[in-house]
């Protein structure tokens, strides 16, 4: 079973769309991250929710607007994507000690 | 800025022993020493952490010298299967606080 799971796993589209990623754990974990992870393979956090609430927002644009409808979700809706947003978001959880990364959804802004 | 500095790149001859240094001369006393590796273009994945004990697992030892200012990864018999970029972090344990990464050692296991 996977513990962190994300949709979709590749992701293309064009500039100005909007667009989604999802994430979930069967972990029972209380808190859920997004990451992103650019060209040059720089990880940087961008979110942080705990039990759906947001905890941690590292200034990003607020084209980004995570969504947590539940403690095993953690979504992000990406408005009005633009050429930088081109990267690849890994999702995450934690109880406690260490996080669980999800497989990553790589998004590519044409 | 990561809180850790790690040397960019590592070469290890299958099954002998990797070692991997970190520094962390900035530590804070409540602050974990978390070790964690990104396999091509995987999610990171946990490897090992600590306080201020040395510490064991199925996958690697972790050495934090008594001044908790640094720490070694020790992978005892490196396989080709475990190169990849490993990054140190300092953090705390609540939800409040957060990762972050440096640039990490990209290890290199030759056959």
């Amino acid at each position: 079973d996977t513990a962190v799971s994300q949709t979709p796993k590749y992701l293309v589209t064009q500039m100005g769309n909007d667009k989604s990623i999802k994430c979930e754990q069967n972990l029972g974990h209380d808190t859920m991250y997004w990451y992103k992870q650019d060209s040059k393979k720089f990880l940087k956090i961008m979110f942080s929710y705990n039990n759906k609430e947001l905890i941690i927002n590292e200034t990003v644009p607020n084209r980004f607007s995570p969504k947590s409808p539940d403690k095993a979700h953690l979504n992000l809706h990406i408005n009005s994507l633009e050429l930088g947003d081109s990267a690849v978001y890994f999702c995450a959880s934690s109880q406690g000690q260490g996080q669980f990364f999800g497989p990553g959804t790589r998004l590519t802004v044409l | 800025d990561a809180k850790t500095t790690q040397p960019p790149s590592m070469d290890c001859a299958e099954g002998r022993a990797a070692n991997l240094p970190c520094n962390h001369s900035t530590i804070s006393g409540n602050e974990y020493v978390y070790w964690y590796r990104q396999i091509h273009s995987q999610g990171p994945q946990y490897i090992i952490h600590g306080l201020k004990n040395n510490e064991t697992n199925e996958m690697a030892s972790l050495i934090i010298t008594e001044d908790r200012k640094s720490s070694t990864l020790i992978l005892p018999h490196a396989t080709l299967r475990d190169t990849a970029v490993y990054y140190c972090i300092v953090s705390g344990t609540s939800g409040t606080y957060k990762y972050i990464f440096g640039t990490g050692t990209r290890l290199k296991v030759l056959a």
